[in-house]
């Protein structure tokens, strides 16, 4: 089944230390969504890619950092994380922007 | 601007009665409408979409939804709710006002009481 699948499902990491949040797709869609998910509360968006052209929206921290190698993968990079980017991490992919988003399951991060 | 706003922030049905989730948005054109289900620790999954074809929507695990225009809404129902229907609901917005961005509900917790 075409999907979108998020690794690791669950992350722990120091406070401080580099971590790394990956996301692949079968579907063959055009974007990538990552999204910010804090508990009780609705997704955030952090940044887009439409191809390779890369969107960061205006809030989001410089600590925030997207790679994306090819059609199928996109990876979230944190530099430094803080206790308060512990959340849930939601990658999702629509064919264009203005379609319909598929999200995958998440990766949890906690931050020690 | 786009908005949208989730009525209830939480409901509480019996197995095997209706549930209605209540959204209502604003948007100065014609906007997409979605909603999205959450269970816990999970990612958000698509069980409909509204975008200016037929007005009562149906999606998957037997709910649906009506876009009225004239009152800004888009509720969700299903005649009976199941256990596994316990989870969080998010109503969104998009599409309009030349913006492609997603605007969230801030979603709607539904228990169903056995």
């Amino acid at each position: 089944d075409a999907m979108v699948i998020q690794n690791p499902r669950y992350q722990v990491t120091q406070f401080g230390k580099p971590v790394t949040l990956s996301c692949s797709q079968t579907l063959n869609h055009n974007v990538m969504y990552w999204y910010q998910q804090k508990s009780s509360q609705a997704p955030k968006l952090l940044f887009h890619y439409y191809d390779k052209d890369f969107n960061n929206e205006a809030d989001t921290p410089d600590n925030f950092q997207s790679r994306r190698p090819n059609t199928s993968f996109c990876f979230l990079d944190i530099r430094s994380p803080g206790l308060g980017d512990a959340a849930m991490y939601l990658c999702a992919t629509s064919v264009r922007v203005n379609y319909e988003q598929y999200f995958g399951p998440g990766t949890r991060l906690t931050v020690t | 601007a786009q908005s949208v706003t989730q009525l209830d922030s939480h409901v509480s049905v019996s197995e095997g009665t209706p549930v209605l989730l209540r959204c209502n948005y604003s948007s100065s054109y014609s906007p997409s409408l979605f909603w999205y289900v959450q269970h816990p620790n999970k990612g958000l999954q698509l069980l409909l979409k509204y975008t200016s074809a037929a007005t009562l929507v149906k999606g998957i695990n037997g709910f649906e939804a009506e876009f009225k225009k004239s009152e800004t809404s888009f509720h969700l129902t299903k005649p009976s709710a199941h256990m596994s229907d316990a989870a969080e609901y998010f109503c969104v917005v998009s599409g309009g006002s030349g913006t492609y961005k997603y605007i969230f509900g801030t979603g709607t917790r539904l228990k169903v009481l056995a």
